[in-house]
């Protein structure tokens, strides 16, 4: 499709099990953000590459994450010995470019995590 | 830290009611504003957005924001709903030097019939 993909759209785990969620940006947005989303919350910023490389990764909350987006395009968001309060919605966005220029983020429809 | 506060967290109106949602964020200098919008079962979209120049701006489906910097507001207003305006409402920020977006809490727009 032409949008931002994110993949598994649910996923429920056990507390201390490691996941991957992945997404896969819009073909030739070199942009692409992490964010997570808990009930009723806004989207909270976790980290952004431009290209291979994350350019800020101020956000993630501990070294239990971490993300990768080896060759620019698909990105892998890994999350080690989860914890129920890491349960939320996490959002993938993707950007062409510098978000500084357009100022739009496109949007995947999210993986819901639940740590049981 | 920059922040983004949206003080009305669910607002209910009748159809043809006026919005205006409020948006106040935290920084002095020059920012980067932005309404985003998620309607139910559907991913975050942009509505409007400020970079500069006039102060009120338009964006798509009749939905308009002012940008007043006096205030450190950015409130966004509709003078008519529809019921298929039903959604969350999202303000946020871009500041100079960082490369993302801060977003607000988050307003819930009912819109009854």
């Amino acid at each position: 499709g032409a949008g931002v993909s994110q993949t598994p759209s649910n996923k429920v785990t056990e507390k201390g099990k490691y996941v991957e969620l992945r997404c896969d940006p819009i073909s030739g947005h070199t942009a692409l953000y992490w964010y997570r989303q808990s009930l009723g919350q806004g989207p909270e910023f976790l980290i952004y590459f431009q290209g291979t490389g994350a350019a800020d990764d101020s956000g993630l909350p501990n070294d239990r994450f971490f993300a990768v987006r080896p060759e620019g395009s698909v990105s892998t968001l890994k999350i080690q010995r989860t914890e129920r309060g890491d349960s939320a919605v996490y959002l993938c966005a993707s950007s062409l470019g510098y978000i500084g220029l357009t100022g739009e983020l496109f949007f995947g429809e999210g993986s819901r995590l639940t740590v049981l | 830290a920059q922040s983004v506060s949206q003080h009305n967290h669910h607002v209910i109106l009748s159809e043809a009611a006026s919005l205006e949602l409020g948006c106040n964020y935290s920084y002095g200098g020059t920012v980067n504003l932005f309404w985003y919008v998620q309607y139910p079962g559907q991913h975050l979209q942009l509505l409007l957005k400020y970079f500069s120049g006039d102060p009120l701006v338009k964006g798509i489906k009749g939905f308009e924001a002012e940008f007043i910097k006096s205030k450190f507001s950015f409130n966004l207003r509709k003078p008519s709903v529809q019921w298929s305006d039903t959604a969350e409402y999202f303000c946020a920020v871009k500041t100079p030097r960082a490369d993302k977006l801060i977003f607000g809490t988050g307003t819930r727009l009912q819109v009854f019939p």
